[in-house]
Order: structure tokens, then sequence, then C-alpha cells
């Protein structure tokens, strides 16, 4: 079945270390985003990619980086220079990076935890 | 700025009808979602709206008034299912979605 496959689901990480989540879909489409919820919050857009080999900063780019090498792939680094690093992370994509609908669709999640 | 208002929180009862109302203002419209979120997992879509007035989908409605800025989330016959938080997202003029903080929905038996 088509769909967005994120891994991992949950993730610990030691003050100081880079982690990559990973974010896989195979429902060819073009726009992919990354998103990070906090408790309370909604969501709030790090990185998306309208083709590839090309990706756009977000709200709060600030301590992540991104690749987009494949169409099916976009996986997202949190590096160490990220603050607070704590939070749901969730990985999507659409069909149209513009025009009209383009219903989003969600990966399930990878929920990070700083120790 | 951009901005979209939801409450923060509702209760309702299970077999009742609950109305979650959303409004913006963004550059641009080019289009409201609803999707309903449960507690750790993703969000799923419920509903789109680009033209003015409801759309119906089995138990759920959604409304939309452009003018006024302006959408609801109608549930009807609540089930404790139901129990989940529902973010409103509007795209703007640049295909961008702005996202609200989502409305927490609690349903008591």
């Amino acid at each position: 079945d088509g769909g967005i496959t994120q891994s991992p689901k949950y993730l610990f990480r030691k003050e100081g270390q880079n982690v990559t989540l990973s974010c896989e879909q195979n429902l060819n489409h073009d726009a992919m985003y990354w998103y990070r919820q906090d408790p309370g919050q909604g969501l709030r857009l790090i990185y998306y990619s309208q083709i590839v080999n090309d990706f756009q900063k977000g709200d709060i780019a600030e301590g992540y980086s991104v690749s987009r090498e494949k169409k099916e792939s976009f996986p997202l680094t949190v590096t160490s220079a990220q603050k607070n690093p704590t939070a749901f992370y969730l990985c999507a994509s659409r069909d149209f990076a513009g025009g009209d609908s383009g219903e989003l669709f969600f990966g399930e999640g990878s929920r990070l935890t700083v120790l | 700025g951009q901005n979209i208002d939801q409450p923060t929180e509702m209760t309702a009862t299970e077999g009742a009808i609950v109305q979650i109302n959303c409004t913006y203002q963004t550059s641009g419209f080019n289009g409201l979602f609803w999707y309903q979120q449960h507690a750790g997992e993703a969000p799923t879509f419920l509903s789109y709206n680009v033209l003015d007035g409801l759309e119906e989908k089995g138990r759920f409605s959604s409304f939309l008034s452009r003018s006024k800025g302006y959408s609801y989330l109608l549930l009807k016959e609540l089930q404790m299912k139901d129990s989940a938080s529902y973010l409103c997202a509007v795209t703007d003029s640049n295909y961008q979605l702005i996202w609200g903080a989502g409305t927490k929905l609690i349903i008591k038996p």
C-alpha cells in the first residue's frame, strides 16, 4: 500500500549528538515537509521541498538540516545546534506543490527525547 | 502576520453535537483543511473547503465563509472515539499551510 514511513518511531539522544530521522514515501508526491509539534501546540514547519535537489527553510529551521536527493526520501537531521530538540516530528507529503486541494499525507511521527 | 485561532479545549457529551470554530487571517487564501489527531498519532484528513458553504461527510460537516475568514467543523452523534485534537489549516497565497494550535475535544459519557 502507498504511504509515508518514518523511522525510528522513538529515539533517545544525548546532548551534543546529531540524529537523523528517516522519511520515505511511495506516493509519487512532489512536495515533502517536516513539522515539529510540541505539547499543546500546532504544527510548526521546519523545512520543505517541492522538487528533488531543492528545499526551503520553514519557520524554525535553525539547528536542523535536510536533503532531497531522491523524490521518495526526505531525511531530517537534528543537529547539536538545536537547543531544545525534544519533540514529536512529523513528515508529510502532497501531490502538488501548488494548485488547489493538495491534501497532506502524514507519516506516523518520530518522538525524539534528549537525555 | 498570519494567524489562525481555535478554542484550546472543548467538552461534549456522547451522542450530542459539537461545533469547533476556526477564524483565520492569512495572506491570501487557497483552501482550508480540517484534520483529526489522536494523542501521540499523526493527523488524519477530515475535510477540505475552498468555496463558501457546507460540505457534509457522514457525521462530520465543515463550513466556510471566506468573507468572514471563518470556518467550523460540526461533529454529530458524538462517539467516545471522537476524543482527539482537531486542527484547522489554511493554504495561503504561496500554497503554504498555516496551522492553528488545535482544539482538544473531550467526550464524556
